[in-house]
This record gives C-alpha cells, structure tokens and sequence, in this order.
C-alpha cells in the first residue's frame, strides 16, 4: 500500500468557509499531484508540483491554491468553499524520471452545503 | 475531441468470464498507458502501465496498446468477484500528470 495520507476523509461545511486539504507522502517523492474527480467523469489535474517552492495550476482552471514548502506536504487551500466545490479530490505522487508508478492517497469527498 | 475517451459502462458479468475494457486517446505522440483500479472510497492504485506498442501480462491480466490505431485494452480472464471496481485507463502527459478516461465500472457476480 502506498505511503500517502489525506485527510480529512470526508468534510461537510457551509459555504464561505475557509478549507484546507491535507496530503503527505513518505516516499521522498519529488512531483505531487492534486486531482478533481467526479462521479462519473474523468479525474481532472488542478495543481501539481516538481518541487519545494515549486506550484503550477493544471489544465482543470480551479479556485484552490497550493504549497509546497516541504517534500512530503502538499496541502490544497480554499478560501471561501461554494457548492460549486463539491467533489473529490484526490492527491497523488511520483518520482521524477520519464515515468514512474503515480500513486494515489484515498481522497477527500468534500460537500459545500 | 477529448484527450482520452472510455466507455464508462457499467458492465456486469458472471464470475469467471473473459472482460474486456478499452479506450481510444487522440494524441500519437502519449507513449505510456496504464490502466488503474478503483474501489469504491479509495484512491485509484497502478494495476498495469505499457510502453509505446504491444502486449503485457500479469496473471489474469493483459494489457494490449495498438498505436496505430491508438487504442488501449485490457483483458481480465477467470473474473473474479473480488475484481468488482472502477478501471480507468490513462495516458502520461507531457507535466509528468495522467490524463485519464472517465473509468468503467464493472461488476462480477458470484
């Protein structure tokens, strides 16, 4: 099983609030990932990161930041949470290379009422 | 036309039958294709990756990559019920990221 933590699991809040996704890995992994996923549809990158200090948006345009201040955290901030946010989000993590094994934590279903 | 495209299902077949899953991509240039398996509540876990053309097998599982006609497949034979998941095809792209299909979501009954 892979080394990759998020929590909470699930979160249920009111809209405005501020929100913060928590992901670690153990694995030293340099590239980590955030991913959108919906019932039914495609998972989606919405932030990914090479690096400490390193953060780009990915192709899904998304209203959450990142940091990375250390290799192993990779946290996903919203700043006033809105229905619209209802979804999964699903944090992932490699080595760096050409390819290698992408690997994924368990989630977080978040539901903005 | 989207990047990766897969028939989401569901699929149901009786323990121990032949599935077969599949997925076209748009992009000649993708040279890594893999295939993850989903349960429900968790996060997606590796089950098999190819590179560029040809066939790859693991048990009673094949993974098979034909870029000329830039389609994906996989194979599960002897299905079992413990098999019963979300698989999802996906293509490595150019940020190091997956471009997924959106999963087909099969289920084996006893």
């Amino acid at each position: 099983e892979a080394d990759i933590y998020q929590t909470p699991r699930y979160l249920v809040i009111g809209t405005g609030k501020k929100i913060t996704l928590e992901c670690s890995q153990t694995m030293g992994h340099d590239k980590m990932y955030w991913y959108q996923q919906d019932p039914g549809m495609e998972l989606h990158l919405i932030h990914y990161s090479y690096g400490v200090n390193s953060t780009e948006k990915g192709d899904l345009s998304s209203e959450s930041t990142v940091s990375r201040i250390r290799t192993e955290h990779f946290p996903l901030t919203l700043e006033s949470a809105r229905p619209s946010h209802t979804s999964q989000y699903l944090c992932a993590s490699k080595r760096g290379g050409s390819y290698n094994e992408q690997f994924f934590g368990p989630g977080t279903r978040l539901t903005v009422l | 036309q989207k990047e990766v495209e897969q028939d989401p299902g569901p699929l149901s077949v009786p323990e121990g039958a032949i599935v077969s899953l599949n997925c076209t991509y748009s992009n000649s240039a993708f040279q890594y294709f893999m295939w993850y398996r989903q349960y429900s509540r968790k996060g997606p876990e590796l089950l098999m990756y190819t590179y560029s053309s040809g066939n790859k097998e693991d048990g009673r599982f094949t993974a098979q990559v034909d870029k000329s006609s830039k389609y994906i497949s996989l194979f599960i034979r002897d299905s079992q019920p413990s098999d019963s998941a979300t698989y999802l095809c996906a293509v490595a792209g150019s940020q190091g990221n997956l471009i997924f299909g959106k999963g087909t979501k099969l289920s084996v009954k006893p």
